[in-house]
This record gives structure tokens, C-alpha cells and sequence, in this order.
């Protein structure tokens, strides 16, 4: 069954420098998502994108944050400037299409600390 | 506001015995839901979805009811098995200009014991 790829599993990085979270979504999937989960918390939504493009975005992306798809098969969350805070699970979905019909799929995430 | 969330933290059942997972939601122009596990160290997967259409869904041993009048959503879980145990969570789709942004409830863990 296809699934949806993170990598790495853990990432470990000091204050103030800059990570890149990879994930690999579904490849007929046309609609992708961050989503992040401090410890103990529920599942926040951060991103979707959609056609090369951000369609929505949660109060918690902010400038620091920003998504890529470089090419026809990765799609990227970039931190720019870490904060201790940042330190969460970071979960990749994706999902066929929009309207409310279509299940989004997720990833087993990445997960952050930030010393 | 926007809001899911679930009734009880945790839940113990008995192997063979059938499990109730409940959840609240509050905002009523959501119209599609879906119920996630997560086990430890893995993403959420998906075990069910329900359209507002409906009140009813039936998949392989899990039931999931939506009740509209109350904004309640429940997953039945039949004949429980060790393999259950993980956390639930329900999520609500907001139909936010089509893009399916997701909101999570706080998650029920689901205990089996032999």
C-alpha cells in the first residue's frame, strides 16, 4: 500500500540554525500538509499546498517557516531560525484531492528538538 | 470557535469486549469527519470516515456514528483486540476554501487487556 515517507526520523539542532524536514507524499496525491504534535498535545495543523502554492496557513506558520516542493516528488518544511518551542513532532500528509471527501494520509513524522 | 473534542482521556477494555471512543465536536458546518490511531512512534492512519450526509459507516470490526443534532461522533470498535491499543483521534475537515485543513481532538488512548 503507498504510503507517505519523513525523513529523518529524528532531528537534533541547536538554537537559531536552520532545519529542513523531508517528507515524500503519495505520488498521485495533489495536496499536501504539515502538521505538528508537542509532546502530550494534539495534532495541530501548520500548512496546505496545492499547485505549487500555499492554500492555507495556521497562526503557528509564521515567517520562519516556509514549504517547497523542489521537485515532482519531495515536499519540504524549512525552519529558519529555531526556537526552543519548535521542539514538537512534525507529520507529513497528503491526500488525492480536496472537498471534504478524500481521507489525508499521513507519515510517521519527524521528530524535533531543539537543544 | 473551532474545536473537537474527545469525552474520555482513557479507556480500559477487556480483549473480545467491544470498545466505545467518543468525541465532541462544535462547530456545525463541518461536513466530513475522520478517525485516526496512532500507535506509538507512528503517524496517525486512517480507520474510518463519515460524510455529514450520513449517520452511519461500517468498515472491517469499527463502526463510526455521527449524530448532528448533539455534534457527537463515536467509534465502535468490535471484539477488541491487543492490537488496538493506541490513541484515537477524531478530526474535523473546515471545508476552508477547499482544502481540507484538519482540526484534531485530544485523543482517547485505548488500553486492551488480555
Amino acid at each position: 500500500e503507498p504510503e507517505v515517507t519523513q525523513t529523518p526520523s529524528h532531528q537534533v539542532t541547536q538554537m537559531g540554525q536552520e532545519v529542513i524536514l523531508r517528507c515524500v507524499p503519495i505520488s498521485n496525491h495533489l495536496y499536501f500538509y504539515w502538521y505538528r504534535q508537542i509532546l502530550g498535545q494534539k495534532v495541530e495543523f501548520l500548512v496546505s499546498f496545492y499547485n505549487n502554492e500555499i492554500s492555507e496557513k495556521s497562526e503557528i506558520f509564521d515567517d520562519q517557516f516556509s514549504v517547497e516542493r523542489p521537485d515532482g516528488s519531495n515536499f519540504t518544511l524549512k525552519i529558519r531560525s529555531t526556537k526552543l518551542e519548535d521542539s514538537a513532532m512534525y507529520f507529513c500528509a497528503s491526500s488525492e484531492g480536496p472537498g471534504g471527501n478524500q481521507p489525508q494520509h499521513f507519515g510517521d513524522g519527524t521528530r524535533l528538538s531543539i537543544l | 470557535g473551532e474545536s473537537v473534542g474527545l469525552h474520555l482521556p482513557t479507556l480500559s477494555v477487556q480483549e473480545g469486549d467491544n470498545s466505545i471512543i467518543n468525541c465532541a465536536y462544535s462547530n456545525s458546518a463541518s461536513d466530513y469527519f475522520i478517525w485516526y490511531k496512532q500507535e506509538s512512534g507512528k503517524g496517525p492512519q486512517f480507520i474510518i470516515d463519515i460524510r455529514s450526509n450520513m449517520d452511519k459507516r461500517q468498515g472491517q470490526r469499527v463502526t463510526v456514528l455521527l449524530n448532528k443534532t448533539v455534534k457527537h461522533l463515536s467509534l465502535q470498535i468490535a471484539a477488541t483486540q491487543p492490537g488496538d491499543s493506541a490513541v484515537y483521534f477524531c478530526a474535523e475537515i473546515l471545508y476552508s476554501g477547499g482544502y481540507n485543513k484538519l482540526i484534531f481532538g485530544a485523543g482517547t488512548r485505548l488500553a486492551v487487556h488480555p
